[in-house]
């Protein structure tokens, strides 16, 4: 099984700054495989980045996905107060099917 | 407008079963694969099952293989889960949600369960 391991556990900063989240995987992951969400307190997730870093239909252009192996990167380049919520990634394999990290929390600083 | 609904959350002692639901609309739901995912309380996501369009694929978690059961109706456009041996583990908000390429593209607002005596 893999596992993927997000950090940092908790990000703290200001709107208009540049926020890096990562997600690192215990095995190779295809790029194909690798999916980014964002969820809001009290909300469903919503697909942000598929395919590693193909953007999901109406999601802004300062949030980019990349990387390949083991090591994924999720970058919004200038961060905008609506923002500020937790971002899971997770990839399509086997055995389970689907596995999520275990989020990173984006706050304001 | 693509829209998901989920039914038939509550409280249920353990060992007991519910049998969720998912009404989808907006979108042509025969040609899609589906999957049911779950958040504990103040937890991360983690999958429950998968059920391809036509119903020949089907995968479970092993946490959850042996006592749920996902089936889904293309001419009612509906999805469900039929949870039985109900563990408090189980407690959480289910969400059904659309198969897209490698992820999950549209999600319903979910339903909670909670299993307590």
């Amino acid at each position: 099984e893999i596992v993927l391991t997000q950090s940092p556990g908790t990000l703290s900063l200001f709107p208009g700054e540049r926020a890096t989240l990562s997600c690192r995987a215990s095995q190779s992951v295809s790029s194909n495989y690798l999916t980014w969400y964002q969820q809001k307190p009290g909300q469903a997730p919503r697909l942000l980045i598929y395919g590693a870093s193909t953007r999901a239909t109406g999601i802004p252009d300062r949030f980019s996905g990349s990387g390949s192996g083991t090591d994924f990167t999720l970058t919004i380049s200038r961060l905008e107060p609506e923002d500020f919520a937790v971002y899971y990634c997770q990839q399509y394999g086997n055995s389970p099917l689907y596995t999520f990290g275990q989020g990173t929390k984006l706050e304001i600083k | 407008e693509v829209q998901l609904v989920e039914s038939g959350g509550g409280l249920v002692q353990p060992g007991g079963s519910l049998r969720l639901s998912c009404a989808a609309s907006g979108f042509t739901f025969s040609s899609y694969s589906m999957n049911w995912v779950r958040q504990a309380p103040g937890k991360g996501l983690e999958w429950v099952s998968f059920i391809s369009s036509i119903s020949s694929t089907i995968r479970y978690a092993d946490s959850v293989k042996g006592r749920f059961t996902i089936s889904r109706d293309n001419a009612k456009n509906s999805l469900y889960l039929q949870m039985n041996s109900l563990r408090d583990e189980d407690t959480a908000v289910y969400y059904c949600a659309s198969a897209y390429r490698s992820g999950c593209d549209y999600w319903g607002q979910g339903t909670l369960v909670t299993v307590s005596s």
